[in-house]
């Protein structure tokens, strides 16, 4: 069975510039993860999508950061405009339901310098 | 303070010995709790789920107490492939929370 897949892998930018990120969950899941890991730090949620309504985005920075499911398949996360503090892994997970074991992707290795 | 605290480490502990680390949570509501491992540079994999009576999966055992509000993982019998970084994750409604992990280092 395929994983999370994601992309870019890497991603080197220059702040206030522009970046998306996508992700393809397992098939057949529900719902759909994104968080943001500093280094030394545990993942953050940022959001949390069932299908292709929004559970919870509580921890979303939504001035600059932004983030769609618009068939409850693929999502994106977009940050625009970029910060120095953005430099973080961005994992994408996905699970069959709410309450079961979540499975990542690989992530996308953000850089801005 | 982090709804969420572990101990950073590092632990480092010879092969074959026990290991054993606790994860504190603040808020009383939290609902179900997990044990991930995440290998450097990788993405977390679930270890094992925490349950109210405790869990032992082979060399892992996770418990629960909920009076005092920490988890905690014991791993027996160490071997140099468990060295990674244990992330404590607690859920409260549609919260998810991880800590910042644990690192541990078996030496030969």
């Amino acid at each position: 069975e395929a994983g999370v897949a994601q992309s870019p892998r890497y991603k080197i930018i220059e702040k206030r510039q522009s970046v998306a990120f996508w992700c393809n969950p397992i098939s057949g899941h529900a719902t759909l993860y994104w968080y943001q890991q500093i280094l030394g730090q545990g993942p953050k949620l940022l959001i949390q999508f069932q299908n292709n309504g929004v559970v919870d985005d509580s921890q979303l920075p939504k001035d600059r950061f932004s983030a769609e499911r618009l068939k409850g398949v693929d999502s994106t996360l977009k940050i625009q405009p970029a910060k120095l503090e953005d430099s973080a892994v961005y994992l994408c997970a996905s699970s069959p339901g709410q309450n079961n074991e979540q499975f990542f992707g690989p992530g996308t290795r953000l850089t801005v310098l | 303070r982090k709804e969420v605290e572990q101990d950073p480490g590092p632990f480092n502990v010879p092969e074959g010995a026990t290991v054993a680390f606790n994860c504190t949570y603040s808020n009383s509501a939290s609902q179900s709790f997990f044990w991930y491992r995440q290998d450097c540079r990788k993405e977390p994999k679930l270890l094992m789920s925490v349950y109210s009576s405790g869990n032992e999966d082979g060399r892992f055992t996770a418990q629960l107490n909920r009076a005092s509000q920490y988890i905690s993982l014991l791993i027996r019998d160490s071997k140099l492939s468990d060295s990674a970084t244990y992330l404590c994750v607690v859920r409260r409604a549609s919260k998810i929370i991880f800590g910042s992990g644990t690192r541990l280092s078996i030496r030969p």
